[in-house]
């Protein structure tokens, strides 16, 4: 089966540390998606990409994060300098969206688990 | 802002039991509404997907209904196995753009 592969898996690190999280999407899906997990705060959308291009990072503290696509098969997900509240789990997830055609559903990776001291 | 509500936060039932997710959603405006499964350290499984315009998707022992009008949708899970024990999201696509608003989830235990 095809499957969204993320790593690292864990990452554990001091603050002020630059972390980068990679994401290898599903081949041929459109869409890719960054989310973050917390108790406190649940699922969240940090940002996403169709076609490669950024649609909406609106859910990205922007003085520190960073999200690119430098092609179809890799996502980067970048937090320059890393603070503890950034400690959460991050899942990427990849799909196929149309405008005018119905959605396909997302696929999510099993998470990098961040862990900022 | 879209706001996505999941009860209950827990459930635990006896093995063969039907059970009932509900979730609730504030903005009736969505493209589609997604149930998905949560196993522990693990990422997402997509369940079921329901397009606005339909009433109900059903996967095996799952049935997912939207009554959009209400902004309410259910998960029905008949003869509930331990297996299923996980958490279940539901999450809202609204008609613009690709972003999607969760809930916090519903915790099911399944005992043998």
């Amino acid at each position: 089966d095809a499957r969204v592969t993320q790593t690292p898996r864990h990452k554990v690190t001091e603050m002020g540390q630059e972390v980068t999280m990679r994401c290898q999407p599903i081949l041929g899906h459109n869409t890719v998606f960054w989310y973050r997990q917390t108790m406190m705060q649940g699922l969240e959308l940090l940002a996403y990409f169709r076609n490669r291009a950024p649609l909406d990072d609106s859910g990205m503290p922007k003085d520190r994060f960073s999200a690119e696509m430098p092609d179809a098969t890799l996502a980067t997900l970048k937090i320059q300098p890393s603070e503890p509240r950034d400690s959460a789990v991050y899942f990427c997830a990849s799909g196929l969206s149309f405008v005018r055609r119905v959605d396909q559903p997302q696929h999510f990776g099993d998470g990098t688990r961040l862990s900022i001291l | 802002k879209q706001e996505v509500t999941q009860i209950p936060a827990a459930l635990s039932v006896p093995e063969g039991e039907n059970l009932v997710l509900n979730c609730s959603f504030t903005d009736s405006a969505i493209y589609n509404l997604q149930w998905f499964r949560q196993d522990p350290g693990k990422g997402l499984t997509s369940l079921l997907l329901i397009q606005s315009s339909q009433r109900e998707q059903t996967s095996g022992r799952l049935n997912a209904s939207l009554d959009k009008s209400s902004g309410r949708s259910t998960l029905y899970i008949a003869a509930s196995q331990p297996g299923d024990s996980a958490t279940y999201l539901c999450a809202v696509r609204p008609t613009s753009g690709s972003r999607l608003t969760f809930g916090e989830g519903t915790q099911l235990t399944v005992n043998p």
